[in-house]
């Protein structure tokens, strides 16, 4: 059974930092692209940036360019989102996701994440 | 960027009618291998999304065959022959041919 399951999520500071982590299994992890897209409650879905396969492209948002780094280690099908100098507006529920744009589409539940002081 | 308009932003449904939904892209979603970069996600009650249609009109594993995607280029319909109960929630777009990847603004479903 394929499985994504997000954690670290939490309350933080304005300019402090979290790191989320996605667990996957039940699928050859090391062969898919992985994203990190975040939900604010009740509003719709953006896009948070995305890791190739063998982690060699990043790609980000424009809105955390600079703040966030996404990577991964295979070797424990495990990807990571390093967020940092977090803000306000980074509030909101964080889904790992596999193969978007793909026939294998699939998102974790959600990590939550709040920044306030 | 890639914007994606979505509507309607809300639709009640009656449960054995049919329901559509329209996604309107700002560029051409049309890549040189033939294929529409364009999906349809599911977002049921307190749920994650879940993968409908994948590269404009095919099904997802599992997926039941009331639910069809069609469209090309800009223009993209997500269609349900007959709503059933369980249909309802939010329903995205998203395109990912180019980046970043963008999603519509969801589509309420509701009875």
């Amino acid at each position: 059974e394929v499985q994504l399951v997000e954690s670290g999520g939490g309350l933080v500071q304005p300019g402090g930092s979290l790191r989320l982590s996605c667990a996957a299994s039940g699928f050859t992890f090391s062969t898919y692209w992985m994203y990190w897209v975040r939900q604010v409650p009740g509003k719709g879905l953006v896009w948070v940036s995305r890791t190739s396969p063998g982690g060699s492209i990043t790609t980000y948002a424009d809105s955390v360019k600079g703040r966030f780094t996404i990577s991964r280690d295979n070797a424990k099908s495990t990807f990571y989102l390093q967020m940092d100098s977090l803000r306000a507006e980074d509030t909101a529920l964080y889904y790992c996701a596999r193969d978007l744009g793909g026939s294998a589409g699939f998102w974790g539940r959600g990590t939550t994440v709040t920044v306030s002081s | 960027d890639i914007v994606l308009t979505q509507s309607p932003l809300s639709l009640p449904v009656t449960p054995g009618e049919p329901a559509s939904i329209s996604c309107r892209s700002s560029q051409s979603l049309l890549y040189s291998n033939g294929h529409n970069y364009l999906d349809w996600y599911l977002q049921k009650p307190g749920q994650s999304p879940q993968l409908l249609i994948f590269l404009g009109s095919n099904r997802a594993s599992g997926v039941p065959d009331r639910f069809s995607g069609s469209g090309a280029d800009t223009d993209f319909t997500l269609k349900i022959s007959r709503v059933e109960a369980e249909d309802v929630g939010v329903y995205y777009c998203i395109q990912t041919l180019l980046t970043p990847p963008a999603f519509g603004q969801g589509t309420k479903v509701e009875i």
